[in-house]
Order: structure tokens, then C-alpha cells, then sequence
């Protein structure tokens, strides 16, 4: 089955941008979804099919896919950014969706 | 507005069942893929179960022949049907609305709890 690789922890000091890797392989053929998940809470939708905003996200958020990794970026990280967050795709050759390990953003 | 709430968790003996509901208000529940995902505690999100607006059904293999997803249009709920149910199915379940092809999830329950121990 499909593999979706996430490093377990990023930190960032407020105000910088924030990098999140999502490894797999060929996955710039495929369409990328990303969620954010604060403690306690249900997951959100931040970003989908690599690079599209759903409504109400910031501009801050934006992904990017190609090759074998795909990323998610904010840039002029907040506080409030602070959050495990994963990465999502569809694996076609087992109808299974997919789910990254995730990653843990802290902001120092 | 759209929304998603989800009951029918709680504490079960292995090899137990239990059946969790999720009622959708706000939008048409045959329109959209639906599908459940869990979390054990401290660990990520995993996909258990997908049912998409023809009907069809998917699972996850560790819940394949133990789990049963199914969903009653005329009052807007689906259902997770759990069977046999063991140790390592202890995890907060989720339902989610899909959206576009291929899917993504843009709108989530809260989760409810289920805890399998003796």
C-alpha cells in the first residue's frame, strides 16, 4: 500500500515561515491534501489538491508538489499556528485513502 | 450551515460491537462521499471506512469483515456498524464529508470516543 512520509516534529520562531514535507513515492502525480489539527479538536482542512485554499484559510498557507515530496508552507507563523498537521491522497491502485503520520509544528 | 455530529462511542469489552452514528445537517448526505477515520490516543489520523454517493463502500484491511458502513438518506445519517471488536480499535472515530475527485475532507464531527478494554 501507498506510503505517506512526515517528519514528526518542525519548530519555528514566530513571525518566520514554517516548511512541511509530506514524502512518497512519485506523489507529484498525485493530488495532495493537508489538515490541521489543534489538541482536542477535530482536524481542519487547510489546503487541497496541492495548492488551493479552501475558504477562510489565510493566504499564509500554501502547498507545493512535485517529484517525490510534496510541502506545506506558512509563512509568518503565528501562535495560533500551532498544530500536528497532515498530509492526505487518494491511492488509486488500492481505493484506500491515505493518511501522513503527521507532524508536529511548534512555534518557539 | 454544514455540520457533522457524531454519537454512539463508549466503553466495550474485546470482542464487543458497537454501532456509531453521524448526522449531517446543512447538506444532501447522498450528494457527497462520506467516510470514517480514527485516532488512537497519541497517534495520527487512520482511515477506517468510505462510502461514496453511489453507494459504493470501502474499507480499511484492519477493519475488513469486523466493521460495516452503511447510511440511511431519509434522515441523514451514516453508520459505523463495529464487530469483534479488539484492543487496538480503542480511538477517538471521526465522520467527514468528502468533496472533489479524488477526495479530500472539508468537513469533520467532532469524534466520538470509543474505548475497547476488559
Amino acid at each position: 500500500s501507498y506510503v505517506l512520509t512526515q517528519p514528526p516534529s518542525v519548530s519555528v520562531a514566530p513571525g518566520k515561515t514554517a516548511t512541511m514535507t509530506c514524502g512518497g513515492n512519485n506523489i507529484g502525480v498525485k493530488s495532495v491534501h493537508w489538515y490541521q489539527q489543534k489538541p482536542g479538536q477535530a482536524p481542519v482542512l487547510v489546503v487541497y489538491d496541492d495548492n488551493v485554499r479552501p475558504s477562510g484559510i489565510p493566504e499564509r498557507f500554501s502547498g507545493s508538489n512535485s517529484g517525490n515530496t510534496a510541502t506545506l508552507t506558512i509563512s509568518g507563523v503565528e501562535a495560533g499556528d500551532e498544530a500536528d498537521y497532515y498530509c492526505q491522497v487518494w491511492d488509486g491502485s488500492s481505493d484506500h485513502v491515505v493518511f501522513g503520520g503527521g507532524t508536529k509544528l511548534t512555534v518557539l | 450551515e454544514a455540520q457533522l455530529l457524531e454519537s454512539g462511542g463508549g466503553l466495550v469489552q474485546p470482542g464487543g460491537s458497537l454501532t456509531l452514528s453521524c448526522a449531517a445537517s446543512g447538506f444532501t448526505l447522498s450528494g457527497y462521499p462520506m467516510i470514517w477515520v480514527r485516532q488512537a490516543p497519541g497517534k495520527g489520523l487512520g482511515w477506517v471506512s468510505s462510502i461514496n454517493s453511489g453507494g459504493s463502500i470501502l474499507y480499511a484491511d484492519s477493519v475488513k469483515g469486523r466493521f460495516t458502513i452503511s447510511r440511511d438518506i431519509s434522515k441523514s445519517t451514516f453508520y459505523l456498524q463495529m464487530n469483534s471488536l479488539r484492543d487496538d480499535d480503542t480511538a477517538v472515530y471521526y465522520c467527514a464529508k468528502g468533496a472533489g475527485i479524488p477526495w479530500h475532507f472539508d468537513l469533520w464531527g467532532r469524534g466520538t470516543l470509543v474505548s475497547v478494554s476488559s
